[in-house]
């Protein structure tokens, strides 16, 4: 159980493109999900906290027009990375609790993003 | 200083020895402490998940809290070269609706 899917995996594109990831937990039901971004040799770092049916909140340095996040159900939250740059090039990884209680996050698979 | 730290390694031991991986934290708002396993190029996998001080068992997997000291600790008994991987401490607070803040990961490779 607890399985969290992450698509695409991986996507190189051009200088100014927008590249939408999306996150589904495929076994529960995540009212509230997370986006983080690691860097190469780097610890994961948290870029928002996503919850179904309302604005996602960001943290300190994230630029919300940037990275927009919509978590429209409750299996499902997408982050998209509008005109992205060579210096978004990232590993992206979602992450989804099951609601209820005190339960841990359980991640995707990651999306490895390279902008031209 | 950093929130969390956490030595990066790389740790080598032999197969079947006990390891010891650990992370020291400064924030006394986190109150759950969890251990994942990442493998190159993949998300991390949750391994264990702790709420207080003590120790909780799975298996081969021992996690350790002292909140009063603010140190965590992982062991990994009978290892194996399966066991090769990067391990991340994270922790939070909030009751878990917070996002984690993690450690850099031990990079830890088990000698056959």
């Amino acid at each position: 159980g607890a399985v969290v899917s992450q698509h695409p995996s991986w996507v190189i594109c051009k200088s100014g493109t927008s590249v939408k990831i999306e996150c589904r937990s495929l076994d529960f039901q995540a009212t509230t999900m997370f986006w983080y971004r690691q860097f190469p040799k780097q610890s994961l770092m948290l870029m928002a906290t996503s919850n179904e049916g309302s604005k996602a909140t960001y943290e300190q340095g994230v630029e919300k027009d940037k990275f927009l996040i919509n978590h429209a159900s409750l299996t499902l939250s997408t982050l998209t990375v509008t005109s992205a740059h060579p210096e978004d090039s990232s590993f992206y990884i979602c992450s989804a609790r099951d609601r209820g209680g005190d339960q841990p996050q359980h991640f995707g698979d990651g999306t490895r993003l390279s902008i031209l | 200083q950093k929130e969390v730290e956490q030595d990066p390694g790389p740790l080598s031991v032999p197969e079947g020895a006990i390891v010891s991986l650990n992370c020291t934290y400064s924030n006394s708002a986190f109150q759950y402490f969890m251990w994942y396993r990442q493998y190159s190029r993949k998300g991390p996998e949750l391994l264990m998940y702790t709420y207080s001080s003590g120790n909780k068992e799975d298996g081969r997997f021992t996690a350790q809290v002292d909140k009063s000291s603010k140190y965590i600790s992982l062991f990994i008994r009978d290892s194996q070269p399966s066991d090769s991987a990067t391990y991340l401490c994270a922790m939070g607070g909030g009751g878990g609706a917070d996002g984690l803040t993690f450690g850099k990961g031990t990079h830890l490779i088990i000698q056959p």
